[in-house]
């Protein structure tokens, strides 16, 4: 098992760039998260996906940021425009859930820089 | 809603020394609550979890976590400290009813030789 496969690894980016982070659920999961992480703030959920479809985006910051999943073996994460705000490590997680919960598996994330 | 705090940002402890990392959850019971490791530059992974099946409930590296309905805590603890348990520990309960798994803070462990 490959686990959950984020790419890129690092992203280094100029203001008003647009930035798309790319995720690879584990194979059999019916659930993707988003989350963002940052010293200030911490982990942050920022989407979650059942079955391919947006089930909470309320922790998406604003209109520049959109996610996708267009199948269940791939979600992407798009920023449009980056503000150097927008600097963290954001991580894709999968799960597979039924009635409930169960441990998330999360990929290595994706260090995204703007300057 | 569910809500958690993780009493301390940071803790040190020296090798061989008992580990103790310290949680406690909103009143309102989850029916799961996970301990999740970070070490640096790496995703979370599990360390333990709670499913109401037992009130101790042993994870791996030798990490055990104790579910106490009456404190609402979730305290992770480990009897002697390895320098290899330096990361940040993440507990993280589950809301009833609702599919958001809510993380703490996070505490980060320090381990002196």
């Amino acid at each position: 098992d490959a686990g959950v496969i984020q790419s890129p690894r690092h992203e280094v980016t100029e203001m008003g760039q647009e930035v798309t982070l790319r995720c690879k659920p584990i194979s059999g999961h019916n659930s993707l998260f988003w989350y963002r992480q940052t010293m200030m703030r911490g982990l942050e959920l920022l989407i979650y996906f059942n079955n391919n479809v947006p089930i909470d985006d309320s922790g998406m910051p604003e209109d520049r940021f959109s996610a996708k999943m267009p199948n269940a073996s791939f979600s992407t994460l798009k920023i449009q425009p980056s503000e150097p705000r927008d600097s963290a490590v954001y991580f894709c997680a999968s799960s597979f859930v039924i009635g409930g919960t169960d441990t998330q598996y999360f990929g290595p994330g994706t260090r995204l820089t703007v300057l | 809603a569910q809500s958690v705090t993780q009493l301390g940002s940071h803790v040190s402890v020296s090798e061989g020394a008992l580990v103790l990392l310290r949680c406690n959850y909103s009143s309102s019971v989850p029916p799961y609550l996970f301990w999740y490791v970070q070490y640096p530059n790496q995703g979370l992974q599990l360390l333990l979890k709670y499913t109401s099946a037992a009130t101790l409930v042993k994870g791996i590296n030798g990490f055990e976590a104790e579910f106490k309905k009456s404190e609402t805590s979730f305290h992770l603890t480990k009897p002697s400290a390895h320098m290899s348990d330096a990361a940040e520990y993440f507990c993280a309960p589950h809301g009833a009813g609702g599919f958001k798994t809510i993380f703490g803070a996070g505490t980060r462990l320090f381990v002196k030789a």
